[in-house]
C-alpha cells in the first residue's frame, strides 16, 4: 500500500528557514517523480516543485531560488528546504506522487499534509 | 487568480446530477489532459479523474469527466451527502511549464 507521511511543519518568522519531509512507503521514491503541492488557508491548490527520477528539479516561479526539493534514497524520503520564507508561504504542504506523460501531469497519491506558518 | 476558472460553488439535491466546469486556454486544457480532485473537509485531495475521463480504481462510475476544446467538465450523478467537498481541476500548462489548478468548486448537497 502506498503511503506518504509529511512532517516538519511549524511556526517560523519571515526570512527564516524550514525543512519539511515526506516519508514514503509502498514504492521507491528514487524510481518515481515526486512533488510538493501547497494550499494556503481557505485557498486553492498550488503546485510548488517536482523532482524527476533522474534527479532534475523544477519549481513554480513563486518559490524559485528560495525552495529546494531533494530526496534521500536510503531513507525513501522526500524533502523541501524552504529559505527566505514570506508570509505568503503560509500553507499546508502536501507531498504527492505525480504521474507524468507527454500530455499529462496528475497526482495519484497524496500525503496528509503539514502546516507551515510564517509570521512575526 | 487561478489560471483555470471554476465556479466557486454549485449545489443540488440528493440523488440529482451536478456538473462542475473548468475553463482554460490552448496552452493548458486545449493541449493537455485534465485531472480532477476531490477534497473532503479537513482532508488531503484525492484523485477522481485523470486523462480527461479515466477513473482510478475504486472511484465509482457516478463520477465522470469530459473535455471539449479549452474546457473540461466533471459530472457527478446520484448525489450523496458524502459528496459534499471541494473539487479542483488541474493540468499541465505548456507556456508556464507548470502544473496549474482551478480555484476549486464547493459542492453543497442540499
Amino acid at each position: 500500500e502506498v503511503q506518504l507521511v509529511e512532517s516538519g511543519g511549524g511556526f517560523v518568522q519571515p526570512g527564516g528557514s524550514l525543512r519539511v519531509s515526506c516519508a514514503a512507503s509502498g514504492f521507491t521514491v528514487s524510481s518515481n517523480y515526486m512533488s510538493w503541492v501547497r494550499q494556503a488557508p481557505g485557498k486553492g491548490l498550488e503546485w510548488v516543485s517536482v523532482i524527476y527520477s533522474g534527479g532534475s528539479t523544477y519549481y513554480a516561479d513563486s518559490v524559485k531560488g528560495r525552495f529546494t526539493i531533494s530526496r534521500d534514497n536510503s531513507k525513501n524520503t522526500l524533502y523541501l528546504q524552504m529559505n527566505s520564507l514570506r508570509a505568503e508561504d503560509t500553507a499546508v504542504y502536501y507531498c504527492a506522487r505525480p504521474v507524468i506523460s507527454r500530455r499529462a501531469f496528475y497526482f495519484d497519491y497524496w500525503g496528509q499534509g503539514t502546516l507551515v506558518t510564517v509570521s512575526s | 487568480q487561478s489560471v483555470l476558472t471554476q465556479p466557486p460553488s454549485v449545489s443540488a439535491a440528493p440523488g440529482q446530477k451536478v456538473t462542475v466546469s473548468c475553463s482554460g486556454s490552448s496552452s493548458n486544457i486545449g493541449n493537455n489532459y485534465v485531472s480532477w480532485y476531490q477534497q473532503l473537509p479537513g482532508t488531503a485531495p484525492k484523485l477522481l479523474i485523470y486523462d480527461n475521463n479515466q477513473r482510478p480504481s475504486g472511484i465509482p462510475d457516478r463520477f465522470s469527466g469530459s473535455k471539449s476544446g479549452t474546457s473540461a467538465t466533471l459530472g457527478i450523478t446520484g448525489l450523496q451527502t458524502g459528496d459534499e467537498a471541494s473539487y479542483y481541476c488541474g493540468t499541465w500548462d505548456s507556456s508556464l511549464s507548470a502544473v496549474v489548478f482551478g480555484g476549486g468548486t464547493k459542492l453543497t448537497v442540499l
